[in-house]
């Protein structure tokens, strides 16, 4: 079974502030893991994968299989930001079949 | 075109009513895929399509019954709904599966409610 965790449902930080959405997973084998962001009324869209290594609007995202975790980290965090952030995953036997965790909204204050 | 779309936007229906959603991609994928998503919840997979035949269906209700009628369009016929359907209905495409590169494009969704 696959499984992901996203322990805070909700984040509120100060704009300029450094930002950190956790994500862990459970899955026996080579999962594939996703960050989706969902602004206020946009479609869902993908922000990250793991595979790629690569920065999207200033955010990063690191594959630590010892600890199965995906944290999403931003630096210093801007008020656009502020959306809900999916963690997903898709495990290798399982097509494409994605497993999403309950999600994180952030909030980016003043 | 890179963007997946959807009618209508939203949707009124009573429990006796018949409707239907519909997707469109023309980014050539050959996957394409129905989530139900909850307010402030996760989108949860509903159908998937992979070349114009179902590959899943997590055990979804009867009176929702899927169609792919082409490579380009999906459709999600509803019949004898119940108000606890009510919810966003996504659709989303991608690269086939177990393509090494499949991210799954979402369209913005239709906003149903079932009275």
């Amino acid at each position: 079974a696959q499984r992901v965790t996203q322990p805070e449902k909700l984040l509120s930080v100060f704009k300029g502030a450094p930002v950190e959405l956790k994500c862990n997973y459970s899955y026996s084998g080579s999962p594939e893991l996703f960050w989706y962001v969902q602004y206020s009324r946009q479609r869902l869209q993908l922000l990250l994968r793991h595979i790629s290594r690569e920065s999207i609007k200033g955010f990063t995202a690191d594959l630590n299989k010892g600890e199965t975790s995906f944290h999403l980290k931003k630096p210093f965090a801007q008020e656009e930001d502020s959306a809900m952030y999916y963690c997903a995953l898709r495990g290798g036997t399982s097509g494409s079949r994605l497993t999403f965790g309950e999600g994180t909204q952030l909030t980016v204050n003043p | 075109d890179t963007e997946v779309t959807q009618t209508p936007k939203h949707l009124v229906m009573g429990m006796t009513n018949k409707k239907s959603l519909k997707c469109e991609q023309h980014m050539g994928h050959r996957a394409m895929y129905w989530y139900k998503q909850k307010a402030k919840k996760p989108p949860e997979l509903m159908f998937v399509y992979s070349y114009e035949k179902l590959s899943i269906n997590e055990s979804v209700p009867s009176r929702f019954s899927p169609e792919c009628p082409n490579s380009s369009l999906l459709n999600l016929h509803l019949h004898a709904l119940q108000p606890e359907d009510s919810a966003l209905y996504l659709c989303a495409s991608s690269q086939p599966l177990r393509s090494s590169y499949n991210e799954q494009f979402f369209g913005p969704g239709t906003r149903l409610t079932v009275l």
